[in-house]
């Protein structure tokens, strides 16, 4: 079965550097959600979107965007790379139908392990 | 407190014993789920029990849910060495399709 994919596995930076994360989701899945894991941590929340629309927003610096486009495909843009933006950045999908059910399997992709020097 | 706390941190068992993982959270939820991750490596998951279930079981996987306690218990039973890897509990609060992670257990099976 077709998984949630991730580009690109692994990214190195300089600081001050951007970087743009690429997530595709599950055939038919229409919301897309993205988790930060530091080194030792637990996963935490960024943003979510739901149909092209940003859903939920976490602890997400101002300093990162994001969007979902007309395929459903998402992007998550970093600029001013600091050094503790190194981590394990997730993308999760799920077959959402709105805010109010929040009841379903949030399927993770591999990880995009981005590294700043 | 953070949500979705997990007990114990870590937990070293011999192949074949069952293991037990506990999760407690603070607010109401929508369902539960449990994921687990090789060092580094992705989320998988694993089960997802709804608020108004009480239990779940998939293979050698057993969910429990209690909501007055507001906690869940993973069990893992006839464990193998492949089960090493770390588990989250992460919880879906109302109103919202976020999931909360716990720390997580880091559970070792010895062959």
């Amino acid at each position: 079965a077709a998984g949630v994919i991730q580009s690109p596995r692994h990214l190195i930076k300089e600081k001050r550097e951007t970087a743009t994360l690429k997530c595709y989701p599950i055939p038919r899945h229409d919301t897309v959600y993205w988790y930060q894991q530091g080194p030792g941590q637990d996963p935490q929340f960024l943003i979510s979107f739901y149909e092209k629309m940003q859903s939920d927003k976490g602890s997400i610096p101002d300093r990162f965007s994001a969007q979902q486009f007309s395929d459903y495909h998402s992007e998550l843009n970093m600029s001013s790379l600091e050094l503790g933006d190194s981590a394990l950045y997730f993308c999760a999908s799920s077959l959402g139908q709105g805010w109010d059910l929040g009841t379903d399997t949030q399927y993770f992709g591999p990880g995009t392990r981005l590294t700043v020097l | 407190s953070q949500q979705g706390e997990e007990d114990p941190q870590a937990l070293s068992i011999q192949e074949g014993e069952n293991a037990t993982m506990n999760c407690s959270y603070k607010t109401s939820i929508n369902n539960l789920q449990w994921y687990r991750q090789n060092s580094g490596r992705g989320l998988v998951h694993l089960i997802l029990i709804r608020s108004n279930e009480r239990e779940k079981h998939s293979g050698r996987l057993r969910v429990t849910l209690d909501t007055s306690k507001k906690s869940s218990s993973l069990l893992i039973t006839a464990s193998r060495a492949a089960d090493t890897a770390s588990y989250f509990c992460a919880t879906a609060q109302g109103g919202s399709e976020k999931l909360v992670f716990g720390k997580g257990t880091k559970l070792t099976v010895n062959p």
